[in-house]
């Protein structure tokens, strides 16, 4: 039972474009949603955060929409850059009272030079 | 100056034994955590300490015991060790134990159980 989604395993998009990566959740309990960025053999990087109360949190290149009613979060990068390349994995809180995060599966970027 | 170091990097052990695998960090965070992360790359959490209080068990064998001497540290103990057991387990922290301004994750240990 995978309550944090995410559809596309892998996506390419190519330098200075846009890339967008989706996450769907089907607990409506969740109040709080994270995005972190891994590159192989780190630890996952903390990357912009969302609270339910609001639709859209930007930072530079980074932006996150949060859609409640569809249960869906896509994060933004605009422009892309070869950098940005790495694995991009969602993860969500507050279904359970405990302040437990459900993470993704993943998806893969990679940003063409 | 690393922020989340966990040793060792990498683990080769047979079944049957136990290892432990430790976490320090120095951001002056009151919680830690430890993460799981399996062949399919699901992130599982495992355990979470705040100030050295226990706040989150997931369900876990109790052959897996975290101690926390103080907060800046968080070690795992697995006894025991079974093939299932192979994964990447992640050490992370947090300035509050919500995680509101993100986990800082440590880079893994590649557990490898033979």
């Amino acid at each position: 039972d995978q309550q944090v989604k995410q559809n596309s395993p892998s996506l390419s998009v190519q330098e200075g474009r846009i890339s967008i990566l989706n996450c769907d959740y089907t607990n409506s309990m969740f109040d709080y949603f994270l995005w972190y960025k891994k590159y192989p053999a780190e630890g996952p990087t903390f990357l912009i955060s969302i609270s339910s109360i609001k639709d859209k949190n930007e930072d530079g290149r980074f932006t996150v929409f949060l859609n409640k009613s569809a249960k869906h979060l896509s994060l933004h990068i605009v422009p892309s850059q070869p950098g940005d390349s790495a694995v991009y994995f969602c993860a969500a809180s507050g279904a359970s009272g405990t302040y437990k995060y459900i993470f993704g599966t993943g998806t893969r970027l990679k940003v063409l030079a | 100056d690393t922020a989340v170091s966990q040793t060792p990097k990498y683990l080769v052990t047979q079944m049957g034994n136990d290892k432990s695998i430790k976490c320090e960090q120095n951001l002056g965070h009151d919680t830690m955590y430890w993460y799981k992360q399996d062949s399919k790359k699901f992130l599982k959490i495992m355990f979470s300490y705040n100030n050295k209080e226990l706040i989150i068990n997931e369900t876990v064998p109790n052959r897996f015991s975290p101690k926390s001497p103080d907060k800046a540290h968080l070690n795992l103990h697995i006894n025991s060790l079974e093939l299932g057991d192979s994964a990447v387990y992640f050490c992370a922290s947090s300035q509050d134990p919500r995680g509101l301004s993100g986990y800082t994750f440590g880079s893994g240990t590649r557990l490898t159980v033979v």
